[in-house]
């Protein structure tokens, strides 16, 4: 009954350092996406994707990359931490499949700080 | 551009009371809409969601939420809170056709014993 899982739950970075959240899910889905949350601001979307092979930005796609080479996995890379990406970290897919198909299902989250 | 709005940034209840979360959206068409919760330090969890049919949903915890779209209204209500439903939650619309969620900025819900 897995679904989302991200890693690491917690991870600690100095500025300039580079790192790569992971994210898998087993559901099949064909939609993933990468949301930070910063107090008070909600989720804010960073970049999603499609299907395999297909990316786009969201709206603060700045400082980050993704790919998408397979169904189930969409990791977010960091570039040069900034203490500006110390943020909660939360990966999501959702089917897209029709009506019923348009439900966001969430990782843990990833708790990020760069120092 | 597809917005959504949480006017109470915190709400305090007395366990027992009911309770009212509002959500405001600004979408042209029908849109897809959602309630999650999140605990403290958890991911967030869908409560409810409506996408056509019947304005008033239910969800899980004894929650349910009404889509009003003369007011673009989408509220969170429950008769009687719980100690537990202290958390935040969000409410989400979803655009159709790029599948992209737009997340309010939270209320955080306190629950006074």
């Amino acid at each position: 009954n897995a679904g989302v899982t991200q890693t690491p739950k917690f991870r600690i970075l100095k500025i300039g350092q580079s790192m790569t959240l992971q994210c898998t899910q087993d559901m099949n889905h064909n939609y993933m996406y990468w949301y930070r949350q910063d107090p008070g601001m909600g989720l804010k979307l960073i970049y999603y994707s499609v299907g395999a092979g297909i990316t786009d930005k969201g709206e603060v796609p700045n400082g980050y990359n993704v790919s998408r080479s397979t169904t189930e996995d969409f990791p977010l890379r960091l570039e040069l931490a900034a203490p500006s990406q110390t943020s909660v970290y939360f990966c999501a897919s959702s089917n897209g499949q029709g009506i019923s198909g348009n439900t966001i299902y969430f990782g843990e989250g990833s708790w990020l700080t760069v120092v | 551009a597809q917005s959504v709005t949480q006017p109470d940034i915190h709400i305090t209840v007395s366990e027992g009371a009911s309770l009212e979360l509002r959500c405001n959206y600004s979408y042209g068409a029908t849109p897809y809409l959602f309630w999650y919760v999140q605990s403290p330090g958890q991911g967030l969890q869908l409560l409810l969601k409506y996408f056509s049919g019947d304005t008033l949903v239910q969800g899980i915890k004894g929650f349910e939420a009404e889509f009003k779209r003369s007011q673009s209204s989408f509220n969170l209500r429950k008769p009687s809170v719980h100690w537990s439903d202290a958390a935040e939650y969000f409410c989400a619309v979803a655009t159709s056709g790029t599948y992209k969620y737009i997340f309010g900025t939270g209320t955080r819900l306190k629950v006074l014993a």
